[in-house]
């Protein structure tokens, strides 16, 4: 059984390019969320999905950021217009269909996007 | 909101020592976890718990509900322990909350 998946690892981007980010799940989970890690900070959740539905988006800045799960495909995570303070590493998990958040999450290897 | 705080920041540790490291945090919580994060980056939870103890080889997690605080032990210390260990908590339905991380060496 894969583990989490994310696309790509690295990721380098100039200012006012877009940037997308790509998470596979763990088989047979449903739920994701996305976390960002700013350099010498600490992990801040971002949202949270499940198939086709936005279930919590509170971590998310108002602006250039967008998030789905389609029904196909992985999650994507979007951010447009980058700016130099968009460079972390930003992480996906995933827990089972049964799940939330009490239960154990799966941390994909994040993709750490470096805006010059 | 919840305020977690690990402590210390940077630890390091001969080979062979036992580690602790701890976790408060400010509004009761469900469920709280601990993290493990290796130098390259990756990110593996090491143990997920609501109350008591938990035990996994040389790691063991303690968690008290009352005072709001956890510890993580590390017995017997190896270089291959060397990461950043991370509690993140939750409370109700809100996602995780995290701590900054301890940064752990063991030196041979």
């Amino acid at each position: 059984n894969a583990g989490v998946m994310q696309n790509p690892r690295h990721l380098v981007r100039r200012r006012g390019q877009e940037a997308r980010l790509r998470c596979s799940p763990m088989k047979g989970h449903s739920h994701v969320y996305w976390y960002r890690q700013l350099p010498e900070e600490g992990l801040k959740f971002m949202v949270y999905l499940q198939k086709e539905n936005i279930i919590d988006e509170s971590g998310m800045p108002k602006e250039r950021f967008s998030a789905e799960f389609p029904k196909e495909g992985p999650s994507i995570l979007r951010i447009q217009q980058v700016v130099r303070g968009d460079s972390a590493a930003y992480f996906c998990a995933s827990s089972p269909l049964a799940g939330g958040n009490q239960e154990t999450q799966y941390f994909g290897p994040g993709t750490r996007l470096l805006v010059l | 909101k919840n305020e977690v705080e690990q402590s210390p920041q940077n630890l390091t540790a001969q080979e062979g020592e036992f580690i602790t490291i701890n976790c408060s945090y400010s509004v009761g919580i469900s469920a709280l976890h601990w993290l493990q994060q290796h130098p390259g980056g990756g990110i593996v939870s090491l143990f997920m718990l609501s109350s008591g103890k938990k035990k996994h080889g040389r790691l063991i997690a303690t968690i008290n509900i009352q005072e709001k605080h956890s510890s993580l032990h590390i017995t017997a210390s190896h270089p291959r322990d060397s990461a950043v260990y991370i509690c993140a908590v939750y409370s109700g339905n809100t996602p995780l909350v995290f701590g900054k991380g301890t940064r752990l060496s063991v030196i041979a």
